[in-house]
């Protein structure tokens, strides 16, 4: 079943923990996104990829960091530098073809600091 | 940068009755795609507007891209229940692959 998994659901963590959430994909997609949505939020870019070990900071990279070792693979670090990391995250994917192909979702994950 | 705006942030019908939502950009965009996020779920992609003033149904939708390609609407004819949900378009920077989202529009549907 071809799609994007985001794991966890929902995370928990305490205040000053980094913390790294997983997004995986099988669609072969080049390109690959993480959101951040707040309640009654549109979505804010933090970070994109366009290809393997490259990627490029979005609106709000600040207190975030990224790896892509693996075209499958776009993990997302909270770090503690995050001043208010509580919120939902959301990772997306699609084929390159500078931005003329629709983006795929994964579930999220819901991430809540206490 | 671009700067998008999306209107309205929120929108209440009676079932039956119609919904627009735009998206009005300050400079020229390559393309335009919508998506539907159902509360609860994840955005899912409805369409994509590449020409100058290209209009495509589906059903019950409409979606327009403006003649000088700055602006965009979706419009719902006849809401049902099932049209609940927030709307967002989005859009790249010419020459990269970045997709950026509109803040949204949220469609409640009175039954």
């Amino acid at each position: 079943d071809g799609g994007i998994t985001q794991s966890p659901k929902y995370l928990f963590r305490k205040e000053g923990q980094n913390v790294t959430l997983s997004c995986e994909q099988n669609l072969n997609h080049d390109a690959m996104y993480w959101y951040r949505q707040d309640p009654g939020q549109g979505l804010r870019l933090i970070y994109y990829s366009q290809i393997v070990n490259d990627f490029q900071k979005g609106d709000i990279a600040e207190g975030y960091s990224v790896s892509r070792e693996k075209k499958e693979s776009f993990p997302l670090t909270v770090t503690s530098a995050q001043k208010n990391p509580t919120a939902f995250y959301l990772c997306a994917s699609r084929l390159g073809a500078r931005g003329f192909t629709e983006a795929f979702f994964g579930q999220g994950t819901r991430l809540t600091v206490v | 940068g671009q700067q998008v705006m999306q209107i309205p942030q929120y929108q209440h019908v009676q079932e039956g009755e119609d919904f627009t939502t735009y998206c009005n950009s300050s400079t020229t965009l390559s393309n335009i795609q919508w998506y539907k996020q159902r509360p609860g779920g994840h955005p899912v992609f409805l369409i994509q507007l590449v020409k100058s003033g290209e209009v495509k149904k589906q059903k019950r939708l409409t979606f327009q891209f403006g003649e000088a390609k700055k602006n965009s609407s979706l419009h719902i004819t006849a809401t049902q229940t099932t049209d609940v949900g927030t709307y967002f378009c989005a859009w790249g920077s010419p020459g990269a692959n970045n997709l950026f989202f509109g803040t949204g529009t949220r469609l409640t549907v009175i039954p």
